[in-house]
């Protein structure tokens, strides 16, 4: 079952604005991993926090994570026509064998020039 | 970096036959792959987790027995749809990971679509 509420489901802003996703999950969590897809492609991880972090920073990606209202937010910067794409939070649940990944619904991001 | 590998990655099938997709990883042995499902303008939703050597794990409500996971050796799992349904027409995306990995990495396969006629 999905894990994750994220708001907006679809964004759509001017290059060179920022923009901000918000994830929200319902069970504690071992880590909390952001992605990205492009329309029909595979997924490009971007940058991971871990439950006892509540910041961290990968060029012009900040992401925030707050255990106490089980959320987290992505913060792209400067926004660029090519970070159109669909952007995804993932909350893991360590199994015998590996992560297992439990996905939010998606913010749809379209940057315009 | 580690790679994962699907194939293929755009396939058509008529209904009622079986269509298979492999996910490699490509430069690193995978003891855990996932299988996901994602529908158009949707989330990815986990099928399976495919241990090797081991007999699948499926989430509820997957039917084990229409979709077929085989991970016969630590570089390669199979998806098999069987008697296919436009309705299961989706695109699937596998993801590998290994104990033996920094950080116990999770990587992406970039995912088959998969169209049933």
């Amino acid at each position: 079952s999905q894990q994750g509420e994220e708001d907006p489901q679809a964004l759509s802003i001017q290059e060179g604005e920022n923009a901000t996703m918000n994830c929200s999950y319902k069970t504690s969590i071992n880590n909390l991993q952001w992605y990205r897809q492009n329309s029909g492609r595979g997924l490009v991880h971007l940058i991971l926090i871990r439950s006892n972090e509540r910041e961290k920073h990968s060029g012009r990606l900040r992401v925030t994570l707050d255990t106490s209202k089980k959320s987290s937010s992505l913060l792209i910067t400067a926004s660029r026509a090519a970070d159109t794409a669909s952007y995804f939070c993932a909350t893991d649940k360590v199994t015998g064998g590996g992560n297992k990944l439990t996905f939010g619904t998606g913010t749809q991001l379209k940057v315009e020039l | 970096g580690a790679v994962v590998s699907q194939h293929p990655s755009r396939v058509i099938c008529k209904s009622g036959t079986s269509v298979k997709i492999e996910c490699r990883s490509l430069d690193f042995q995978a003891t855990t792959m996932f299988w996901y499902r994602q529908f158009p303008k949707q989330s990815l939703m986990l099928m399976a987790t495919s241990n090797e050597g081991s007999k699948a794990t499926y989430e509820q409500g997957v039917e084990k027995d229409k979709f077929l996971i085989n991970h016969a050796s630590l570089t390669l799992s199979t998806l098999t749809v069987t008697s296919a349904h436009p309705e299961d027409s989706s695109f699937y995306i596998c993801s590998a990971s290994s104990r033996r990995l920094s950080g116990n990495t999770i990587y992406f396969g970039e995912g088959s679509w998969l169209t049933v006629v």
